[in-house]
């Protein structure tokens, strides 16, 4: 069975500091894994996509992530925090099981502070 | 290309009483979702639709909510009756459901039950 875990609940950096979305998964497949944005009162926006080419995987916004399969891993990083980041960040697994299913982590609020 | 749409945009109800959420999904778009939203949360999917069939529903209440996509394109949520705890927002999305893409989403309807 897939489960998608984010390991933080809240994470606050200063504006032009790197920022840092931990999230491990499991997943008796090869998945695909994403990384969505939920700004306040917006509908959640795709921010990249893993599904098996390269492990580095670029977004938009200036957003990247990297699969590890060794860790399990899927960590969002930015090198420079900039004030519109502030929103909520949800990892996201996905597996062909005879139909693609797709499990939401709980989600990781990003703090910007200037 | 259009977006999914979603209607209302807010409701309000008291226990007991029914409510009716409306999705129409990206033309073109096989695979369409239900997913309940609680405050401080991650999406839990509540229904997944292939066509007008359904993938998944392990996770739907089947004693008060019902979905149907009838000809494979937009599609119905209903709670009957309504309990406290199904206030949330209910997000639609959809995909090509061909291969792993990315969910596309509506902006979703808050309800509140009071």
């Amino acid at each position: 069975a897939q489960s998608v875990t984010q390991l933080d609940s809240h994470v606050s950096v200063s504006e032009g500091t790197p920022v840092l979305l931990r999230c491990n998964y499991s997943s008796s497949y090869s998945p695909s894994l994403f990384w969505y944005v939920q700004h306040p009162n917006k509908g959640l926006q795709l921010l990249l996509k893993y599904t098996s080419a390269a492990t580095l995987v670029k977004g938009i916004n200036g957003f990247e992530a990297e699969f590890k399969k060794s860790e399990t891993s899927f960590h969002l990083t930015k090198p420079s925090a900039h004030m519109s980041d502030a929103a909520e960040y949800f990892c996201v697994v996905s597996e062909n099981t005879g139909g693609f299913k797709t499990i939401f982590g709980a989600g990781t609020r990003l703090f910007v502070k200037a | 290309e259009a977006g999914v749409a979603q209607s209302p945009r807010y409701k309000i109800i008291e226990k007991r009483q029914s409510v009716a959420f409306w999705c129409n999904p990206i033309s073109g778009h096989a695979t369409l979702y239900w997913y309940q939203q609680i405050l401080g949360q991650g999406p839990k999917l509540l229904i997944q639709f292939q066509n007008n069939g359904v993938v998944d529903d392990s996770q739907l209440p089947k004693d008060r909510f019902s979905a149907e996509r009838l000809k494979g394109v937009d599609s119905t949520l209903k709670i009957q009756p309504a309990k406290l705890e199904d206030s949330a927002v209910y997000l639609c999305a959809s995909n090509r459901g061909r291969d792993n893409s990315p969910l596309h989403f509506g902006n979703g309807t808050r309800l509140t039950v009071t």
